[in-house]
């Protein structure tokens, strides 16, 4: 079965600070996803990345595919109370994009 | 668009009872997909539907769970006799077909007891 590695598991910083977590497999995806979820809702899509190395930016978030594209990381720059929730990564199996495989997640603090 | 709308939000049975969760994608959308997240296991998905077909159903756990999609609007996953080891939170999710991006619902909190 393919597995989704994130890390770190929990976070909690200050506001201001930045921080980066990352999303590890060894397993080849053919493009990973990036979603946001918050306390009793569903998941949120941030970000898909393709081409293997590609790095995309959302505001003060930058997300980079791994160039062998196995592994991805989600960097934030001066985190905000509203950056808070748990942050999941999703791989679409190579040859099958339909299903994807999903880390456990980052929950990530950010306090005042 | 009101998104995709899941029913109940919160369920609480009795073990051996039958539950059956709701979801109604968003229009237009052609697959849906139905997740369980769990605090040990994550996001695991169960089944997903294109064009009101199921294509891969080799997430259901056991024979106690189904699902089906009557047509493109109404999609329910039934447990059936449920049991504590069920409990989670079920997501329904719908995209259009080809598109990676999923919309998820605000999800199902299923408590048996």
């Amino acid at each position: 079965t393919q597995l989704l590695e994130q890390s770190p598991q929990f976070l909690s910083i200050q506001e201001g600070e930045n921080l980066t977590v990352y999303c590890n497999s060894s397993s080849v995806f053919s493009s990973l996803q990036w979603y946001r979820q918050e306390p009793g809702e569903g998941p949120v899509l941030l970000v898909t990345v393709v081409t293997g190395g590609e790095v995309k930016k959302l505001k003060r978030l930058t997300f980079q595919f791994g160039d062998a594209r196995k592994d991805s990381s989600l960097h934030i720059t001066a985190a905000q109370p509203g950056d808070t929730g748990l942050y999941l990564c999703a791989g679409a199996e190579a040859g099958n994009n339909r299903k994807l495989i999903w880390g456990l997640g980052t929950s990530l603090a950010v306090n005042p | 668009d009101a998104g995709v709308i899941q029913s109940p939000r919160h369920e609480v049975t009795e073990m051996g009872q039958e539950v059956t969760l709701r979801c109604k994608p968003i229009s237009g959308h052609n697959s849906l997909f139905w997740y369980r997240q769990t605090m040990m296991r994550g996001l695991e998905l169960l089944i997903y539907f294109n064009n009101n077909v199921p294509i891969d159903d080799s997430g259901m756990p056991e024979d106690r769970f189904s699902a089906k999609m009557p047509n493109a609007s109404f999609s329910t996953l039934k447990i059936q006799p449920s049991e504590p080891r069920d409990s989670a939170v079920y997501f329904c999710a719908s995209s259009l077909w080809g598109d990676t991006e999923a919309f998820f619902g605000q999800g199902t909190r299923l408590t048996v007891v």
